[in-house]
């Protein structure tokens, strides 16, 4: 778990901004993915990578976007088409076929 | 798509006994569980996790029991302790290890009475 970072802890967004939240990793993972927590539920896949310039629409893929262009980071942008962002944002990494593992998370909200 | 239903949302338990918390899957082309403990504010973690070619798993006092017939997997704490108080998500994927990420069930607020 320690190798997986993200930043910033808190981030505050007014309407019609997007905004980028960061994860990277030093764990030599291939596979990196972006989760939505809302409170009181469960995790929801937005988004991953299973490879360097290469990624997926998870099941909720709308208003979100991203890029893999190096193994270790995995930034997320949130744009403004996201009409409702404020969520507890968590990224993980696994090797191939491997356990995912969890970033300490972003927590979003929209002022 | 996957869809996880995990059942019961609340669980309250004293402390030594057993807790149990279950799972019920629909895609029967998953075949990797894992379940994650979430503390208040903090990132989820693994525990423990199994995959379809096994029944059960057990690691000290946490175990996973598989029944691929019936799409059901539970998770068994025994001899509950304080720091066993969390939140409780099963998961499930149809790729080995996740690798096209996890359907997550909605939790379990596991609470240990003393």
């Amino acid at each position: 778990d320690g190798g997986i970072t993200q930043s910033p802890k808190y981030l505050f967004r007014k309407e019609g901004q997007n905004v980028t939240l960061s994860c990277e990793q030093n764990l030599n993972h291939d596979a990196m993915y972006w989760y939505r927590q809302d409170p009181g539920q469960g995790l929801r896949l937005i988004y991953y990578s299973q490879i360097v310039n290469d990624f997926q629409k998870g099941d909720i893929a709308e208003g979100y976007s991203v890029s893999r262009e190096k193994k270790e980071s995995f930034p997320l942008t949130v744009t403004s088409a996201q009409k409702n962002p404020t969520a507890f944002y968590l990224c993980a990494s696994s090797v191939t076929g491997g356990m995912q593992f969890f970033g300490p998370g972003t927590r979003l909200t929209v002022l | 798509g996957e869809n996880v239903e995990q059942h019961p949302s609340t669980l309250s338990v004293q402390e030594g006994d057993s807790a149990v918390i279950k799972c019920t899957y629909s895609d029967s082309a998953s075949n990797y569980f894992p379940w994650y403990k979430q503390e208040l504010g903090k990132r989820p973690q693994l525990i423990i996790d199994i995959r379809s070619n096994v029944g059960e798993k057990k690691d000290q006092r946490i175990a996973v029991t598989l029944n691929k017939t019936a799409k059901h997997f539970s998770l068994h704490i025994t001899e509950t302790q304080p720091e066993d108080s969390a939140v409780y998500f099963c998961a499930a994927s149809y790729s080995g290890g996740g690798a096209d990420g996890l359907t997550f069930g909605k939790g379990t607020h596991l609470i240990i009475q003393p």
